[in-house]
């Protein structure tokens, strides 16, 4: 079965440009979470969707970023502009409805802000 | 707000020697408890779910455990291949969020 896909896996740009990360969930999974992850402040929760729908996004940085799931197979997380401090890793993860259901995540999106 | 620490920040192995990663957590009524394994360059990937003080789960050479208070994921007679950043992370009863420790990470020499 396929596992949740990211994309790109790495990502090179200046300072002050747009990023635009992508996800796609395992099918049938309704709830979606981003992920960053650097070696500071370990794994954190950005924002989380059901159903498409945003439940919970105080995770979020600040204004430049933002997050969207048009569809039930898509997801993006978009930081514009981009600043150097935003050069991390971001995971996107996603699980079934069920009370002990685990999040799955994917390998992940390299970022670096020159 | 939930907390996750995990300890040793740093373990390392000789092939063969049995250790055990601590978590010890604070959350307002857990729902979940657990326990993924993170290589180089990858997501973490899933391992165990606990659910209540008592409960045991076991995977090839590793074994989860939970206390009210904490977690041990016990690694036995450990191979190269075991090598890896073990994660633990808490779910709370309201809310369908994972707080992540800082995670351990593991190094099995041959």
């Amino acid at each position: 079965d396929a596992g949740v896909i990211q994309s790109p896996r790495h990502e090179v740009t200046e300072m002050g440009q747009e990023v635009t990360l992508r996800c796609k969930p395992i099918s049938g999974h309704d709830y979606l979470f981003w992920y960053r992850q650097t070696m500071m402040r370990g794994l954190e929760l950005l924002i989380y969707f059901n159903n498409n729908v945003p439940i919970d996004d105080s995770g979020m940085p600040e204004d430049r970023f933002s997050a969207k799931m048009p569809n039930a197979s898509f997801s993006t997380l978009k930081i514009q502009p981009s600043e150097p401090r935003d050069s991390a890793v971001y995971f996107c993860a996603s699980r079934q409805t069920g009370t002990h259901q685990p999040q799955h995540f994917g390998d992940g999106t390299r970022l670096s802000i020159l | 707000e939930d907390q996750v620490t995990q300890s040793p920040e740093a373990l390392r192995l000789q092939e063969g020697e049995s250790s055990s990663l601590n978590c010890s957590y604070t959350v307002s009524g857990l729902r979940g408890l657990f326990w993924y394994r993170q290589d180089p360059g990858k997501g973490p990937e899933f391992l165990f779910t606990l659910y209540s003080a008592g409960e045991e789960k076991e995977k090839e050479r590793l074994k989860a455990t939970l206390t009210k208070k904490e977690s041990f994921l016990h690694i036995t007679a450990p191979k190269p291949e075991d090598s890896a950043t073990y994660l633990c992370a808490v779910q709370a009863q309201s809310d369908y969020k994972l707080s992540f420790g800082a995670g351990t990470t593991v190094t099995v020499r041959a």
